[in-house]
C-alpha cells in the first residue's frame, strides 16, 4: 500500500548509542518531517525537509541530525542517545501539488533510551 | 517563530451532544493551512478537517465543523452528534504555505461517554 513506513517500529538503547530511524513515502511528496510524541507535549517538530536537499530545524532538533537521501527517504539520526529521547516518533510526508496540502503520517516508531 | 495553542488538555461529552475544542496560533504569514487531527489510541493520525487561510469560508465535513477567525487568530472544531467513537487525541496544526514548516498544539483529549 502507498503510504509511509518507519523502521523499526520499536528500539531499546542503552545511553550513549547512536541509531537511525529510516522514513520512506512512495506518493512522491515534497515535504517531509521528523516529530516526536511524549505525553501532555503533543507533536513536536524536530527537523523537516521541504524538497529534496534540504533541512531546516524545527521546535527540538539538539541531540539529532538528519538526512534527506532523495526525495524518498528522511532519516533520523541519534548520535549519542539519552534517556530524554525516550519518545515515539513519527515521520510524515506531504505535496501541495494538487493544490490542498495532503498529510500522510507513519505509524510511529517506539524508543527507549536506558 | 509560529505557536500553536490548545488550552483544553482534556474534554468530555455526552454522546450525541456537541463539543467545541479550541485552538489558537500565532503567526506573522498571512497564507497558511490549519488542520484538526485525530489520534485514537491506535496512535494513527487522522485528518479531521482542514481549512486554507485564504478562505473566508468555514470548512465543514459531516459532524465536523470549524469556526476560523483570522483576526483573531483562532481556529476552534465543533463536533455535532457525537459519537463514542470520536472518543481521541485531537490536535490542532499550523502549516506555513512559505516554508511547509507544520506544527502541532498540545492535544485536547477528548472523552465521549454514553
Amino acid at each position: 500500500n502507498a503510504g509511509v513506513t518507519q523502521t523499526p517500529k520499536f528500539q531499546v538503547l542503552k545511553t550513549g548509542q547512536s541509531m537511525t530511524l529510516q522514513c520512506a513515502q512512495d506518493m512522491n511528496h515534497n515535504s517531509m518531517y521528523w516529530y516526536r510524541q511524549d505525553p501532555g507535549m503533543g507533536l513536536r517538530l524536530i527537523y523537516y525537509s521541504a524538497s529534496e536537499g534540504t533541512t531546516d530545524k524545527g521546535e527540538v532538533p539538539n541531540g539529532y541530525n538528519v538526512s534527506r537521501l532523495n526525495k524518498r527517504e528522511f532519516s533520523l539520526r541519534l548520535e549519542s542517545a539519552a534517556p530524554s529521547q525516550t519518545s515515539v516518533y513519527f515521520c510524515a510526508s506531504s505535496s501541495r501539488s494538487s493544490g490542498a496540502n495532503v498529510l500522510t503520517f507513519g505509524a510511529g516508531s517506539r524508543l527507549t533510551v536506558l | 517563530a509560529q505557536t500553536v495553542t490548545q488550552s483544553q488538555p482534556e474534554m468530555s461529552v455526552q454522546e450525541a451532544e456537541t463539543v467545541t475544542l479550541s485552538c489558537t496560533y500565532d503567526t506573522s504569514e498571512n497564507n497558511y493551512y490549519l488542520f484538526w487531527y485525530k489520534q485514537p489510541p491506535s496512535r494513527q493520525m487522522i485528518l479531521v478537517i482542514r481549512q486554507e487561510a485564504y478562505k473566508q469560508q468555514n470548512a465543514t465535513e459531516n459532524r465536523f465543523s470549524v469556526n476560523f477567525q483570522k483576526a483573531a487568530k483562532s481556529f476552534s472544531l465543533k463536533i455535532s452528534d457525537s459519537q463514542l467513537g470520536d472518543t481521541a487525541m485531537y490536535f490542532c496544526a499550523f502549516l506555513s504555505y512559505n516554508t511547509d514548516k507544520l506544527i502541532f498544539g498540545t492535544g485536547t483529549r477528548l472523552q465521549v461517554f454514553p
